[in-house]
């Protein structure tokens, strides 16, 4: 399987811990993008990398929230001192930089978040 | 964060019949893309739309990049079964330099036989 990849799937964890999520993007994509999904909502752009730089962070990703992609290929995003209003669902997504296809961003099937 | 306007909110239909749905915002948009969300899993991309007036299609899908950029519709012909779930309108408005999409707030999508 080719496409976007999140792990885990489901991670439930207490208030306070730390939790860190890994996303897999499609392997020649150069753009990896990570939004958040509340329940009966659409996503929510949080921040989003082209190769390793981190080009743009949302309002949203407070100071607990960071993410990384070290070597520009898969990417993690860490959420510190978990609050019960963090659960949600974490996607990803990536595209490529291209002219014909400029903005079609492929997600992967996420990682729901329950802090308790 | 900022949403689109998505409508109808919910669409009971029975197995064979055609369905439409809309999307607008107060802003001008330059991409617009549809997504299919099923329970406990990512989106899935089912069109992207990168001109106005643009009509483009996916088998039973059609959808249209609205004249004036603030909208979009995407029409689902002799639904099926499968075609359960919600549908997310998305695009990338004008003011912004970025590619990151602004969602809509979904259009959940019921099938009887």
């Amino acid at each position: 399987d080719t496409g976007v990849s999140q792990n885990p799937r489901h991670k439930i964890t207490k208030r306070g811990q730390n939790v860190t999520f890994r996303c897999d993007p499609i392997s020649e994509h150069n753009r990896l993008y990570w939004y958040r999904q509340t329940l009966g909502q659409g996503p929510e752009f949080l921040t989003y990398f082209q190769n390793e730089a981190q080009l743009e962070k949302s309002r949203l990703l407070s100071d607990r929230f960071s993410a990384e992609r070290p070597k520009g290929s898969f990417s993690t995003l860490e959420i510190q001192r978990t609050e019960q209003g963090d659960s949600a669902m974490y996607l990803c997504a990536s595209s490529l930089a291209a002219r014909s296809s400029y903005n079609e961003q492929f997600f992967g099937p996420g990682t729901r978040l329950t802090v308790l | 964060g900022q949403q689109l306007n998505q409508s109808p909110q919910s669409m009971f239909i029975q197995e064979g019949e055609d369905v439409s749905m809309n999307c607008t915002s107060s802003s001008i948009f330059n991409t617009w893309l549809w997504y299919k969300q099923d329970p406990g899993e990512g989106p899935v991309l089912l069109i992207a739309l990168y001109k106005a007036g643009e009509l483009t299609s996916n088998g039973r899908l059609t959808a249209q990049f609205g004249i004036t950029r603030k909208d979009s519709f995407l029409n689902i012909s002799a639904s099926i079964p499968s075609d359960v779930g919600i549908y997310f309108c998305a695009g990338q408005p004008d003011y912004d330099n970025t590619d990151k999409l602004i969602f809509g707030t979904g259009t959940r999508l019921q099938v009887f036989p």
